[in-house]
């Protein structure tokens, strides 16, 4: 399975910043997607990463607040912004490969907002 | 919508004991069935799927059999180890890229 990789590991930020948050992997994907786990807390699927085009939001959910890039099949960005204490989370982005329909994640991104 | 249910934990057990963390679900049609594992600090890892009835999916000692008369995929192992320890998540996919989610389940395994 494709190798996935996310910067930062962890962050602490201020409330009222932004933080944007990569995911790499090690070859081309077919599906990338963003999830959000708060803490004690089952997997919430934030979007959907359209290579070459507007991500696909879940209810809930907005591309002001989370922003979503994925300018390549290896790539893509999921930024919070205006951060507040409730957006305390792990966020994690997955991908699936050759039309299958398994998902592998990253380690995830640990995200504590003061 | 789909839905899927998990027992709730911690389930706590002493290292050896036999296994098994209950994982029902709600679907239309024909879903794949997947157990994850998050080991702490870590994201999640998959354990083991299963994409039709009577499949059974098998990995480092676990195994889930797909039961589509009862919509279960049970999560079951012989023995565990303390290092075993760490929260199973049961998940479907319904001819989509949408994974849905149960809550969670935490074991603790003690030595």
């Amino acid at each position: 399975s494709a190798v996935i990789s996310q910067k930062p590991s962890r962050d602490i930020c201020q409330r009222g910043t932004s933080l944007t948050i990569q995911c790499q992997v090690d070859s081309q994907v077919t599906m990338m997607f963003w999830y959000r786990q708060q803490p004690g807390q089952s997997l919430t699927l934030i979007a959907t990463a359209n290579q070459g085009s507007e991500a696909t939001y879940e209810s809930g959910f907005v591309i002001d607040k989370f922003p979503i890039s994925r300018p390549n099949l290896t790539f893509s960005t999921l930024t919070v912004s205006n951060m507040s204490p409730e957006d305390s989370s792990i966020y994690l982005c997955s991908v699936t490969e050759g039309g299958t329909d398994t998902q592998y994640f990253g380690p995830g991104t640990r995200l504590t907002v003061l | 919508g789909d839905s899927v249910t998990q027992m709730e934990g911690p389930v706590t057990l002493s290292e050896e004991a036999f296994l098994t963390i209950n994982c029902t679900y709600t679907a239309t049609g024909y879903p794949s069935l997947f157990w994850y594992v998050q080991y702490p600090g870590e994201g999640l890892q998959l354990l083991l799927k299963a994409t039709k009835a009577d499949d059974k999916g098998s990995n480092k000692g676990f195994e889930a059999t797909y039961r589509k008369e009862t919509t279960s995929f049970h999560l079951e192992k012989g023995s565990v180890q303390v290092s075993d320890s760490a929260v199973y998540f049961c998940a479907l996919n319904n001819a989509g890229n949408m994974l849905t989610f149960g809550g969670g389940t935490r074991l603790m395994v003690k030595p």
